[in-house]
Formats: structure tokens, sequence, C-alpha cells
């Protein structure tokens, strides 16, 4: 089965715009995180929620988190042109050693 | 900011020849992992390593790949005998809390 699936695959906005990406995952977790990737780059940590957080905000980044539905989602409020990137959800199952599912990510255009 | 840093940024092989990548995990952190990302494809888990000893990895982890903590500081992986497949971004994170990522290294295979 497919753990943390993003979408959508792909989102292109306007600066100034407000982005959100979705993840769902299949199995109970520990937290979920979100990763940004600039292409061909690292992963650069966003956030953390845990199984018990609804909500958690950093900075322009919001994220929720609806363990009944299996689901999180990102928003970037006010976006930038340094926004552009690749978004990740990764979860981490109960007793997994916190060994990182990730998926395929969505790619956040943000034009000028 | 504490940091985990990768070296090399980017080695270029050829097949058959061994390759050790190195990472120097957060000095804090206990826990340390290896992952891959061939182009365009997720990334993919490849082992993680606590208290000195593998304690888990995936079946992408066969007897070609070696982890080893030889001091302190270091964390290093070794391809043995590398194949054209092996070509990808291979990073390494390690985990206080949250997981924190290297830069990678981009492993060609040649």
């Amino acid at each position: 089965s497919q753990q943390g699936e993003e979408d959508p695959q792909a989102l292109s906005i306007q600066e100034g715009e407000n982005a959100t990406m979705n993840c769902s995952y299949k199995t109970s977790i520990n937290n979920l995180q979100w990763y940004r990737q600039n292409s061909g780059r690292g992963l650069v940590h966003l956030i953390l929620i845990r199984s018990n957080e609804r909500e958690k905000h950093s900075g322009r980044l919001r994220v929720t988190l609806d363990t009944s539905k299996k689901s999180s989602s990102l928003l970037i409020t006010a976006s930038r042109a340094a926004d552009t990137a690749s978004y990740f959800c990764a979860t981490a199952p109960p007793g997994s050693n916190y060994k990182l599912t990730f998926g395929k990510g969505t790619l956040l255009t943000v034009n000028p | 900011e504490p940091e985990v840093t990768q070296t090399p940024s980017h080695q270029v092989t050829q097949m058959g020849q061994e390759v050790i990548l190195r990472c120097v995990p957060i000095s804090n952190h206990l826990y340390f992992y290896w992952y891959r990302q061939i182009l365009g494809q997720k990334v993919e888990f490849l082992v993680s390593f606590y208290n000195n000893e593998i304690s888990e990895k995936s079946e992408i982890f066969d007897d070609q790949f070696s982890v080893e903590r030889p001091d302190g500081s270091n964390f290093t992986l070794k391809i043995r005998s590398t194949k054209l497949e092996d070509s990808a971004m291979y990073f390494c994170a390690s985990r206080g809390f949250e997981q924190y990522f290297g830069p990678g290294t981009r492993l060609t295979v040649t």
C-alpha cells in the first residue's frame, strides 16, 4: 500500500496567493512531517505534527492533521517565488523506528 | 543551527567500483538513517542505525551495502560493487525528535 500520497501532483499559483497541499496515508502514525526539496537539492524539514495534534503553525505554514481520515494538509500563506519547490509529507508508523515513508510530492510553482 | 553534513556532494564512479558516502549527523542525535532518491522518484528508506548496529533495513539494502559509525562523529554508507541502478541521490538523516536530512550525495555510476 502507498503511504504518504500528496495531491495535487503539481500546483501553480501567483505570488501572494495561498497554496494548499494535501497528503493521505494508510497506516496509523506517530507523527507526520512535511519536507521541502528544491530541485536536485536536499530535504528541508518544515514541520512535524504529532498524532494527537490537529493543527500546527510555523511562520507562514499551517499544517492540519485528521487521523480519522488519515489525511494532512499543508497551507503556505502569502506565497513567494522562493517557495517554489517540491513538498513531501512523510510518515512513520508506530514501532517503525521512525523509518519515514515519503509520497511522490507536490511540485509547487509560485510565479512572480 | 546544527545540521547534517554529507561528503562528497557528487561522486562519479565506474560500475563495479566501491564507494563510500560520508555523513556527519547532528552531534546529540542517536538515530541515523540512509535514504536514496532515484531521479524523478520517491525518497526511499535504506537503513536505520542505533546503538552501533542496524535496527532496520529495506529490501534495497542487500549484501552490497554496509553502514558504519567508525568514530563518534561520522556515519558512512559503503556500496561494495556499484551497479548502474545505484545511481541516485543518497541522503543521510539523523533524529533527535524530528528527523533532519543532509544535503545529499549525488552518485553517478557509469
